[in-house]
Parts: C-alpha cells; sequence; structure tokens
C-alpha cells in the first residue's frame, strides 16, 4: 500500500539559510500534520492542514510557513535557520473524520550547522 | 488539555520474556489512545489504537493494550519479548473524533537482553 512520502530524507543547512520540506499524503488523504522530533526527544505537534486550510497550530516558529496544495501535498518553510532547528520532521496524514489515525512518513533529518 | 505519561524512559527484559509498558493519560474529554514504536533511524509506525470500541485492543507483533478508564491508563503489553522488539515506544492520545492533533508521551526505549 502507498504510503507518506517525505522529501528530501536528509537535508544539511547553514545558519541562516532556508529549506522546504515536502510531504506528500497517502491517496486520497486530505488531511497533513507536520511534527518535530528533537534529539531524544518526543514527536512535538506544529501544524495541520485539512482542504488546503490550517486546521491546527501548535509550536510552529515564526520563521516557520507551511501549506497545502490543491494536489494536498504540503510544504514547510524553513527561514533563518538556528542549530536548535535540527531535528527530525516528520509528516503524518489521515482522511478527515474518517480515519482516526495518522500515518507517518519517514520523516527529514535537518542538519543546521 | 490531554496530555500522556509514560512511565520508565527506559525498559530492559530478557528475551521471552513479559514487556509491559506503561501509559497514563489526561483527558478533558473522551480520548483516542494509540501507540507507535520507532526503531532506530526510521519514522513512526502504528502499533494498535484503543476509539472506544473494545477496551482490550491488539495490535501488530503480538502486542496488546488494555483501556482501563477507571485508571486512566493505557499499558502496552506482549507475553513474550523478541530481539526485534527493542525500539523506541510512544504513547499518544488525541480527542475522540479524529484528525485531531497527537500528543505523544516521552517515550520509552525497550532493550531486550539474549
Amino acid at each position: 500500500a502507498a504510503g507518506v512520502i517525505q522529501s528530501p530524507r536528509h537535508l544539511i543547512k547553514e545558519k541562516r539559510e532556508t529549506a522546504t520540506l515536502k510531504c506528500y499524503p497517502i491517496p486520497r488523504h486530505d488531511t497533513v500534520y507536520w511534527y518535530q522530533q528533537g534529539p531524544g526527544q518526543d514527536p512535538q505537534f506544529l501544524i495541520s492542514f485539512y482542504e488546503k486550510m490550517q486546521s491546527d497550530k501548535g509550536s510552529i516558529p515564526d520563521r516557520f510557513s507551511a501549506q497545502q496544495f490543491s494536489d494536498y501535498h504540503s510544504e514547510l518553510n524553513m527561514s533563518s535557520l538556528e542549530l536548535g532547528d535540527s531535528a527530525l520532521y516528520f509528516c503524518a496524514s489521515s482522511l478527515f473524520r474518517v480515519t482516526e489515525t495518522q500515518y507517518f512518513g519517514p520523516g527529514t533529518r535537518l542538519l543546521v550547522l | 488539555a490531554q496530555s500522556v505519561t509514560q512511565l520508565g524512559s527506559h525498559v530492559s527484559v530478557s528475551e521471552g520474556a513479559l514487556v509491559l509498558l506503561r501509559c497514563n493519560y489526561s483527558s478533558s474529554v473522551p480520548p483516542y489512545l494509540f501507540w507507535y514504536v520507532q526503531y532506530p533511524n526510521q519514522g513512526l509506525q502504528l502499533l494498535l489504537k484503543y476509539t472506544s470500541a473494545a477496551t482490550l485492543v491488539k495490535g501488530i507483533n503480538g502486542f496488546e493494550a488494555e483501556f482501563k478508564k477507571s485508571e486512566t491508563s493505557f499499558h502496552l503489553t506482549k507475553p513474550s519479548a523478541h530481539m526485534s522488539d527493542a525500539a523506541e515506544y510512544f504513547c499518544a492520545v488525541s480527542p475522540q473524533g479524529g484528525s485531531e492533533k497527537l500528543v505523544f508521551g516521552k517515550g520509552t526505549k525497550l532493550t531486550v537482553n539474549p
């Protein structure tokens, strides 16, 4: 079965640079979630989208923005990167109000030097 | 507000022994509860979930969990540990209804000794 696809899988950036992470949900899933997992930490919710509209917002820095496109894929844009942004970024998808389960992608590992 | 507490950041068992990973939740509304497993350098895989149907939930790889409202618990068990069970396990909660953010516990790292 098709799973959530995230690209790139690994990313190395310098401080103050920008990064764009992409997420392709499971086909027919209309809801996308972004989570950040720091080293040795639990995943923390950043933001979610349903039908291209932001549905919830968590502890996402103002330097980050995200959107969901008409084909339901989502992009997380991160600017003015800081060392503390180094983490594993997960995308998850679900079908709104139909599947309570969020299916996670393999993650993008971001290293900021 | 919802939260999850996982008792024990590290659990070590012998191969063939019982696995018990503890999770207690706090929720002002009826919750959905999940257990996810994360192998090193990999994503989160759903083990099992409670969505207000049967209180005893069976998942993949021989794991099961029981929802106990009176104890606000959702502990994960497996009768006989296998070396391949070594991983980090996360308990998570969301409000019933679906499509809400997950709130994760701090995780429990399971080590299985030969």
